[in-house]
């Protein structure tokens, strides 16, 4: 079965740039997405097909892929975007998640 | 806009079953695939299984299959996820979700329903 590996934790300061990584060999032939999820509340898509942004995701969200590890990058890094992040996929009718990351911005 | 809205909150007593139940609005339900997928407190998530809205056909993980049950009501916008056979392992928060089949940037997920098994 496939596997998605995250770094368990992530810290910036404000204004930096954060980049989490997800590596699994799923990702060399599937697309990956990312999720935001925020204490108590439902994750929010993020990041599709490696690098696409949904409508309404601000521009300092943006996500790169190489071979078989992607890369969510916050570019200028907010107090509020701390929170756990999480990429995924889909492959053979099952849909892959990684372990999370917890962004801390201060 | 597109709603996902999800049956209450539920308690449980070990080897019992619960069926949670998500309704949804704002897009044409058949459009959208409806997976389930649950998160034990400060724990990751796992993603149990979904259903084709408009076939009913039905994919899940290994780990659940055999214990879980998702089925649809086209008639409601409705679709239900029940488990069998409850132990304290599975209390988490189970949300639904849609559109992971499509990869077209329209996942969304619904807000959540808390499932606590204890005796």
């Amino acid at each position: 079965s496939y596997e998605l590996t995250q770094p368990s934790s992530v810290s910036v300061s404000p204004g930096q740039t954060a980049k989490i990584t997800c590596s699994g060999d799923v990702l060399a032939k599937k697309y990956a997405r990312w999720f935001q999820q925020k204490p108590g509340q439902a994750p929010v898509l993020l990041i599709y097909k490696d690098s696409e942004r949904p409508s309404g995701i601000p521009e300092r969200f943006s996500g790169s892929s190489s071979g078989t590890t992607v890369t969510l990058t916050i570019t200028g890094a907010q107090v509020d975007d701390e929170a756990d992040y999480y990429c995924y996929s889909v492959a053979d009718n099952n849909v892959i998640f990684g372990g999370g990351t917890k962004l801390t911005v201060l | 806009q597109v709603h996902l809205v999800q049956s209450g909150a539920e308690v449980k007593k070990p080897g019992a079953s619960v069926k949670v139940s998500c309704k949804a609005s704002g897009y044409p339900f058949t459009s959208y695939e409806i997976s389930w997928v649950r998160q034990a407190t400060g724990q990751g998530v796992e993603w149990m299984g979904w259903i084709n809205p408009k076939s009913g056909n039905t994919a899940y993980a290994q780990k659940f299959q055999g214990r879980v049950t998702i089925t649809r009501d086209t008639s409601i916008s409705t679709t239900y996820m029940e488990m069998s056979s409850l132990r304290s392992e599975d209390t988490a928060v189970y949300f639904c979700a849609r559109g992971f089949a499509w990869n077209d940037g329209s996942d969304y997920w619904g807000p959540g329903t808390l499932v606590t098994v204890s005796s």
